[in-house]
C-alpha cells in the first residue's frame, strides 16, 4: 500500500537555508493533508495541515503547498534551524464526517547542519 | 498545552501473553485512534473509535486486538495473545472533528512493545 510516498529518505540542509520536503499521493479521494515531525522515541508532533480547497497554508516558518493536479504536496521550512532535525511524515485522509484514518508516508529524515 | 499520554513507555512480554496498552486522550476530544510503527517501517493505522464503538479498523486489527474506553478518560488497546510480529511502537491519538476544517490527530509519545 503506497498511497502516500516520500521518495527522499533523507535531506541535509544548512542552518538558515530553506528545507523542502516532498510528498506524493495516489488516492484522489484524499482531501486533507498533514505534516508531522518525529524525534526518536517520541510520538509524531503535528506541524501543519492543508485541505484540498487550498493550495497553500502558512504557519510561521512552515508553509505547505498542495498541487492537486500533480497529487503532490511539499513542506517548506525557512529558515531552517538545528532543532528542526527530525523525521518528517506526510499524512493524508479522506474527510467523510467521521473519524478518518491517516495514511502516512515513510518519512524523510531532515538534518540541519551548522 | 493539553497532550495525549500513554503508559507504559516500554512493555516487555512473552509470546502468547496478553498486554494492555493505556492512553489518556486530550480531554475534550471525541475521536480516538491506535497506530503502530514497526521498526524501520511507516506508521500504520490500526483502529478508530467514537461514541463507544469502533468506527474503522485495518486488516492488522484482527480478533487478537480489542479496544475499550473503560471510563471517561482512558482508552486502551488489548492484545490477547501476543506474537513476535506484534513488537512495535504503538501510538494513541485523539482528535476533535471540526466541520469544514479537518481532523487533526494529536499523538501520544508511544508505548514500545517488545515480544520475546
Amino acid at each position: 500500500d503506497q498511497q502516500v510516498k516520500q521518495n527522499s529518505p533523507s535531506l541535509s540542509v544548512q542552518e538558515g537555508r530553506i528545507s523542502i520536503l516532498n510528498c506524493d499521493y495516489t488516492n484522489s479521494m484524499f482531501d486533507y493533508f498533514l505534516w508531522y515531525k518525529k524525534y526518536p522515541a517520541e510520538g509524531p508532533t503535528f506541524l501543519i495541515s492543508i485541505s484540498s480547497i487550498k493550495d497553500k497554508n502558512e504557519d510561521g516558518r512552515f508553509t505547505v503547498f498542495l498541487n492537486k493536479s500533480a497529487k503532490h504536496l511539499s513542506l517548506h521550512i525557512v529558515p531552517s534551524q538545528p532543532g528542526d532535525s527530525a523525521v518528517y511524515f506526510c499524512a493524508a485522509s479522506v474527510r467523510d464526517g467521521t473519524a478518518s484514518k491517516l495514511t502516512f508516508g515513510t518519512g524523510t529524515r531532515l538534518q540541519v547542519t551548522l | 498545552e493539553p497532550e495525549v499520554t500513554q503508559t507504559p513507555s516500554h512493555q516487555v512480554t512473552q509470546m502468547g501473553q496478553e498486554v494492555i496498552l493505556r492512553c489518556v486522550p486530550i480531554s475534550n476530544h471525541l475521536y480516538f485512534y491506535w497506530y503502530r510503527q514497526i521498526l524501520g517501517q511507516k506508521v500504520e493505522f490500526l483502529v478508530s473509535f467514537y461514541n463507544n464503538e469502533i468506527s474503522e479498523k485495518s486488516e492488522i486489527f484482527d480478533d487478537q486486538f480489542s479496544v475499550e474506553r473503560p471510563d471517561g478518560s482512558n482508552f486502551t488497546l488489548k492484545i490477547r495473545s501476543t506474537k513476535l510480529e506484534d513488537s512495535a511502537m504503538y501510538f494513541c491519538a485523539s482528535s476533535i472533528l471540526l466541520a469544514g476544517v479537518g481532523d487533526t490527530q494529536y499523538f501520544g509519545p508511544g508505548t514500545r512493545l517488545t515480544v520475546l
